[in-house]
This record gives structure tokens, C-alpha cells and sequence, in this order.
């Protein structure tokens, strides 16, 4: 079955501190792979995605992140969080091919930022 | 450019009776998306047209949800009748096609709370 597994529930540091959040799935071939932002209130922001080549992409607001297909995992990390960070993130795949684009998304992880 | 958009923000209801959500995506963008996303999971795809076809309904409680798309532009997602389990919040994507990897654009959502 496809899914979208994001271990932590909440995760909390301190602002200037690095973040790792993660991210694991099951799909039948290697999908699509993207983390999305939610701001309490608004709708879901892409950050960054992962179509193919390069395993560490970057995307916005200074986050990155690395696919590992031997351990079916893409983790978001950034080197030194900001209190604006705050928010709720989302791992999704997605497939590669076929005439539709069905997004599956983990349950969020939700990052406080201490000052 | 514009975003997607959503109308109302927020409904509240009691249970048994109907609400619908309207849904603006962004212009010349074909596909078109409705997630449910209840508290404390990932948003869960409900149906996705391409144009006015519906290219993927197969998570929607047809017994009581319906959505069309007629002119291929907005969209109407309606609960009839709503019970206390459909309390969460409706968001709508868009993206330029329905092929594996486009972008979703998402709105705001509209929250409910159904009594």
C-alpha cells in the first residue's frame, strides 16, 4: 500500500538550532517527493520537491532536502531555524506516470521554534 | 498571479444539514483538486478533475458528498447531509495538468465544524 509515514508529531527547538524532520514511504516504484508548509490558517505552501538526479535538493526559505532510496526516506533539514518557521510541515509522493496526480501526504509534523 | 480561492473561510453547521465550498483555481490551470484534511492528519485527496471530467474520485463518500466543476473553471463541493465526522478543514488545488508531478497550487481551505 502507498503511504507516508512522518515519525514525529511534534518536534520543538530553539531558534538558531538546526531541524531535521523526516520523512519515509512505501510506493510501488520510486514517486514523486515533495514537503509542503502550513501556517496556521492558510493552505499548504510547496518548499521544495524531488523529481529525479541530484538526491539533495534545495528549496525555499533556506530548507533542503536529501532522498535516500536505499532507505525509502526524505528528510527536510535546515541549518539554523528561524521563529518564523513555525508551522505545520507535510511530506507527499506522488506519481510518475499515469493520467492522474494523486498526491499522498503523511500526517504533518508540527515545529514550535523556542526563542 | 492570483492564488487559488476559497469561499466561505469558515462554516459552522449542525449535523444533518448541507454546506457546499466554491473553489476559484488559478487561471488556465485544467486540473483540479479536493482534499479533506481533518485535525491532526494529512490532507486526503477526495477528487480531481481535469477540466470538467473527474479524473479520480475514488476516496469520496458519494453518499453524501458530490462536487462538479461544469464549465471546466470554478468548482462546487457540497455535504449533504454533514455528519459530526466531516468536521475538518476542505482545500482546494489546482494545477496546469493532471500528469504525474505538476505542481499543486493550494488555497486557503474552509474550515468546518459541524454540532
Amino acid at each position: 500500500a502507498q503511504s507516508v509515514t512522518q515519525p514525529d508529531i511534534h518536534i520543538t527547538v530553539s531558534e538558531g538550532a538546526s531541524l531535521e524532520l523526516r520523512c519515509n514511504y512505501s510506493y510501488g516504484a520510486t514517486p514523486y517527493l515533495f514537503w509542503y508548509v502550513q501556517s496556521p490558517g492558510q493552505g499548504l505552501q510547496l518548499l521544495l520537491k524531488y523529481f529525479s538526479g541530484d538526491t539533495l535538493v534545495q528549496g525555499i526559505k533556506g530548507f533542503e532536502a536529501e532522498f535516500k532510496r536505499s532507505q525509502s526516506s526524505f528528510n527536510l533539514r535546515k541549518p539554523s531555524v528561524h521563529w518564523s518557521d513555525a508551522a505545520e510541515y507535510f511530506c507527499a509522493v506522488g506519481p510518475t506516470s499515469g493520467g492522474y496526480n494523486k498526491l499522498i501526504f503523511g500526517a504533518g509534523t508540527r515545529l514550535a521554534v523556542h526563542p | 498571479e492570483a492564488g487559488v480561492a476559497q469561499s466561505p473561510r469558515y462554516k459552522i453547521i449542525e449535523k444533518r444539514q448541507s454546506v457546499a465550498f466554491w473553489c476559484n483555481p488559478i487561471s488556465g490551470h485544467a486540473t483540479l483538486y479536493w482534499y479533506q484534511q481533518i485535525l491532526g492528519q494529512g490532507p486526503k485527496l477526495l477528487i480531481q478533475f481535469q477540466n470538467n471530467g473527474v479524473v479520480d474520485d475514488s476516496q469520496l463518500p458519494k453518499d453524501r458528498f458530490s462536487a462538479e466543476r461544469l464549465k471546466g473553471v470554478d468548482s462546487t463541493l457540497k455535504i449533504q447531509p454533514a455528519k459530526l465526522e466531516d468536521s475538518a478543514v476542505y482545500l482546494c488545488a489546482s494545477s496546469l495538468g493532471v500528469a504525474g508531478g505538476q505542481f499543486q497550487f493550494f488555497g486557503p481551505g474552509t474550515r468546518l465544524t459541524v454540532l
